[in-house]
């Protein structure tokens, strides 16, 4: 079964602090991976998009890695802000039918 | 570009009314996709467009949900009639070969169904 799992369901880090998203997924076949910033009241913005081919990718101060093998995707907030506090969705595309499966989400907060 | 955009942005009906959600593509997109957000289940697909043609409708939950694409720049999102269990927030978005296929997303229409 097509799944997306993320970890951990929330987080609650200090302003300046760096955090770890993590994504595994069982999709197949996989087409692309796809990490979205969902600020609260608002529609997800996307922040990156990965093929199968690349292993990282960075948007500012997010970067998003990608193991293919393992299936494991993580999204790493550097130097964080009070901004980044939302709702991150780790979403994978599959080749076959083009479905974008949907993860639960990360809530972060970011406190002052 | 004003984005894709949705109406109401918040709609409270009582259970057995019938509701309307719309929105309007980013022009020159010729994908549009409807999407329903609760805590529960999180982000669901329920039906996408390709050229105004419905491709896959499998995540429209009954056929209490119906959804309409008449052109290019407009689309409906019906349910007839209302539940509590509808409430949720509805999203549209849309995308095309222009922006790589990333979708871009509404603001969202918050339903409460009482």
């Amino acid at each position: 079964k097509n799944q997306v799992e993320q970890s951990p369901q929330s987080l609650i880090i200090l302003e300046g602090k760096n955090c770890t998203l993590q994504c595994n997924y069982t999709v197949s076949p996989f087409s692309n991976l796809r990490w979205y910033k969902q600020d609260t009241g608002r529609g997800p913005v996307s922040l990156t998009i990965m093929t199968f081919s690349e292993n990282t990718k960075s948007n500012g101060r997010y970067t998003a890695t990608l193991d293919a093998d393992t299936k494991q995707s993580s999204l790493h907030i550097t130097a964080s802000q009070l901004s980044d506090s939302a709702s991150y969705i780790c979403v994978v595309k599959t080749s076959n039918t083009g479905k974008l499966i949907f993860g639960q989400g990360t809530t972060l907060q970011v406190k002052p | 570009d004003a984005g894709v955009i949705q109406s109401p942005r918040h709609e409270v009906t009582e259970m057995g009314q019938e509701v309307t959600l719309r929105c309007k593509p980013i022009s020159g997109h010729d994908y549009l996709f409807w999407y329903r957000q609760t805590m529960m289940r999180g982000l669901e697909l329920l039906i996408y467009f390709n050229n105004n043609v419905p491709i896959d409708d499998s995540g429209m939950p009954e056929d209490r949900f119906s959804a309409k694409m008449p052109n290019a720049s407009f689309s409906t999102l019906k349910i007839q009639p209302s539940e509590p269990r509808d409430s949720a927030v509805y999203f549209c978005a849309s995308t095309g070969r222009a922006t790589n296929n990333e979708q871009f997303f509404g603001p969202g229409t918050r339903l409460t169904v009482l």
